[in-house]
């Protein structure tokens, strides 16, 4: 059991490009979620995957943004043309299925839009 | 929809002394309760959790926890802290029936005088 380990770490970007962030999941949960959390806050919810399905999407999770599992396996994060309010810390989790598994997090990747 | 609340944004204590940490949630029916630990650049760590039976849980680190239903309260409590305690602590809750994504509170960060 290797965790949850998520790339980059650290991303620093310009207003307007478009960014993806890889999400490497515990290798036996086939549940896969990601969080968004700012200065000062805690995480908030953004999506989830059963398997290569995305079950869920947060009011959160604008048009610029999208997310795919496609083995569900791996899962990646994209924001296209990025806005300063993105800058955020981007956690990624994963679970087995069952209602009361733990979600097991991962350090996370810093995004700063200059 | 549900909610959490974290009164205290911040607690200073000497090492040696209790600590109580608190956390208030608001949802219609009887939540999965969570306590998380983050430290600096360090992913979210699950110290302990409550979905039913034994009103007092007890988790990682010596910490525990107690459900009060009739409060809508999940305090964390430690007897004794240690210095490396200090970081910010993040209470959450969970839909009843589904584990699809936890609401957390805003966090307490924890500083611990020697």
């Amino acid at each position: 059991d290797t965790g949850v380990s998520q790339n980059p770490r650290h991303k620093i970007t310009k207003r307007g490009q478009n960014v993806t962030f890889r999400c490497d999941p515990i290798s036996e949960h086939n549940r896969l979620y990601w969080y968004r959390q700012t200065l000062g806050q805690g995480p908030e919810f953004l999506t989830y995957f059963q398997n290569e399905a995305q079950l869920e999407k947060s009011r959160l999770l604008s048009d610029r943004f999208s997310a795919e599992r496609p083995k569900g396996s791996f899962s990646t994060l994209e924001i296209q043309r990025t806005e300063q309010g993105d800058s955020a810390m981007y956690l990624c989790a994963s679970s087995l299925s069952g209602f009361t598994d733990t979600q097991y997090f991962g350090p996370g990747t810093r995004l700063t839009v200059l | 929809a549900q909610s959490v609340t974290q009164p205290d944004i911040h607690i200073t204590v000497s090492e040696g002394a209790s600590l109580e940490l608190r956390c208030n949630y608001s949802y219609g029916a009887t939540p999965y309760l969570f306590w998380y630990v983050q430290s600096p650049g360090q992913g979210l760590q699950l110290l302990l959790k409550y979905f039913s039976g034994d009103t007092l849980v007890q988790g990682i680190k010596g910490f525990e926890a107690e459900f009060k239903r009739s409060q809508s309260s999940f305090n964390l409590r430690k007897p004794s802290v240690h210095w490396s305690d200090a970081a910010e602590y993040f209470c959450a809750v969970g839909l009843t029936g589904t584990a699809s994504k936890l609401t957390f509170g805003t966090g307490t960060r924890l500083q611990v005088t020697l």
